[in-house]
């Protein structure tokens, strides 16, 4: 079964930085692989997909990457910013079209 | 972009009531429906999956008598909780998707049991 699992839990860095959350899975047989943004109390916001034939997607100051086969995925940001805060989630779509969800990244961003 | 409505965001009930949440997608035909269980501070777990005009396959632990999930069409689906206690209260979350697409989520419903 496919586990998915986010580095590390929780970050918190002043505002202006550039930082990166992880995501790992075990099965390399993915579909695609998509982050999410979660506010508290709400649902998810998707940020970016990727597709498995593809390496990364960019958006505004987010740059995902993926590498299929060492199971790794990350979310780069660049120049945080307050609003930035929230918890994000990775999740990887299997050919079975079944998704799992990692554990989550919350990130504080101070001013 | 896709768009997709959960309904009501929040429910406040007495024990023993049933409570219907619906999920729609607004603007694309959803082929698949999720529906997920978000527990305080933790990540989505996923109690079912639903494809249009077929039984939802649950996933294990998840009881289908209790969490009674429809999706007649390609763009609504229902979970009924049936007969809520404390214990269900949660944060629940639906999401849908087109063949081979992204999910696009609900924002959820916060159910409260008394």
């Amino acid at each position: 079964k496919q586990e998915v699992t986010q580095i590390p839990a929780a970050l918190s860095v002043p505002e202006g930085e550039n930082l990166v959350l992880n995501c790992s899975f075990t099965d390399s047989a993915i579909y695609n692989l998509q982050w999410f943004r979660q506010d508290p109390g709400k649902g998810l916001t998707s940020l970016l997909l990727i597709q498995s034939s593809q390496r990364e997607q960019t958006s505004g100051r987010l740059n995902a990457s993926l590498d299929k086969s060492s199971g790794r995925s990350t979310l780069y940001i660049a120049a945080s910013q307050p609003g930035d805060s929230a918890t994000y989630l990775c999740a990887v779509r299997n050919t079975g079209n079944q998704f799992y969800f990692g554990t989550g990244t919350s990130l504080t961003v101070i001013p | 972009g896709a768009v997709v409505s959960q309904h009501p965001s929040r429910v406040i009930c007495k024990s023993g009531t049933s409570v219907k949440i619906e999920c729609r997608s607004l603007d694309f035909q959803a082929t698949t429906m999720f529906w997920y269980r978000q527990f305080p501070k933790k990540s989505l777990m996923l109690m079912a999956t639903s494809n249009e005009g077929s039984k939802a396959t649950y996933e294990q632990g998840v009881e289908k008598d209790k969490f009674l999930i429809n999706h007649a069409s390609l763009t609504l689906s229902t979970l009924t909780v049936t007969s809520a206690h404390p214990e269900d209260s949660s944060f629940y979350i639906c999401s849908a998707t087109g063949p081979g697409g992204p999910q696009h989520f609900g924002d959820g419903t916060r159910l409260s049991i008394l």
